[in-house]
């Protein structure tokens, strides 16, 4: 089956740096990557859809300069958390679909601890 | 926008039982209804999914079943063991794009051997 690929699998930073999470499709092209965010014992919240070749979509209340996504190639989508604070501490998870398929692939998530 | 509802939050299991969660959605263009489960700190893995123009799927122990009248639809996992243990999420999309699904609240299955 498809494989989705995301670093790091963890990190801890200080307040006020920035930190950027990566999720690769390794064995298929991804026209749409999508970013997700999980606390604990909660359910998958989506942020935005990374557009290959095109600006990202967020959803309602996702402050897009926070969360930086950049989609520069069929397989890479990067997720950058800007000047970090504690609040954003959380698990961050990408997907992938496979062209028209509408099965997801998830990466297999950043655990964010901004201290 | 699509609400989705999952019922119970948690569920504890015999081991060789059969558990079932349950799984409401309110908009009614939505027709496609995959389930996850994820282990602690693992990613969600797709088990099963169902298109609106079916009612039931089965896949070994595993089964779901779609109402599109009552808007509902159910996972039912039979002759449980200790390694079906995790959270297991529902969600609702108008595919392709799923996405962009609702995703559940989900629901923490225990079996105890």
């Amino acid at each position: 089956g498809a494989v989705v690929s995301q670093h790091p699998s963890r990190v801890i930073c200080k307040s006020g740096t920035s930190v950027k999470i990566e999720c690769r499709s390794l064995d298929f092209q991804a026209t749409t990557m999508f970013w997700y965010r999980q606390f604990p014992k909660q359910s998958l919240m989506l942020m935005a859809t990374s557009n290959e070749g095109s600006k990202a979509t967020y959803e309602q209340g996702v402050e897009k300069d926070k969360f930086l996504i950049n989609h520069a190639s069929l397989t890479l989508s990067t997720l950058t958390v800007t000047s970090a604070h504690p609040e954003d501490s959380s698990f961050y998870i990408c997907s992938a679909q496979q062209g028209d398929n509408e099965k997801l692939f998830f990466g297999s998530g950043t655990q964010l601890s901004v201290l | 926008g699509e609400n989705v509802e999952q019922h119970p939050s948690t569920l504890s299991v015999q081991e060789g039982d059969s558990a079932v969660i349950k799984c409401t959605y309110s908009d009614s263009a939505s027709n496609y209804f995959p389930w996850y489960k994820q282990e602690l700190g693992k990613r969600p893995q797709l088990i099963i999914d169902i298109r609106s123009n079916v009612g039931e799927k089965k896949d070994q122990r595993i089964a779901v079943t779609l109402n599109k009248t009552a808007k509902h639809f159910s996972l039912h996992i039979t002759e449980t063991q200790p390694e079906d243990s995790a959270v297991y999420f529902c969600a609702a999309s108008y595919a392709p794009n799923a996405g962009k699904s609702t995703f559940g609240d989900g629901t923490t299955l225990t079996v105890k051997p």
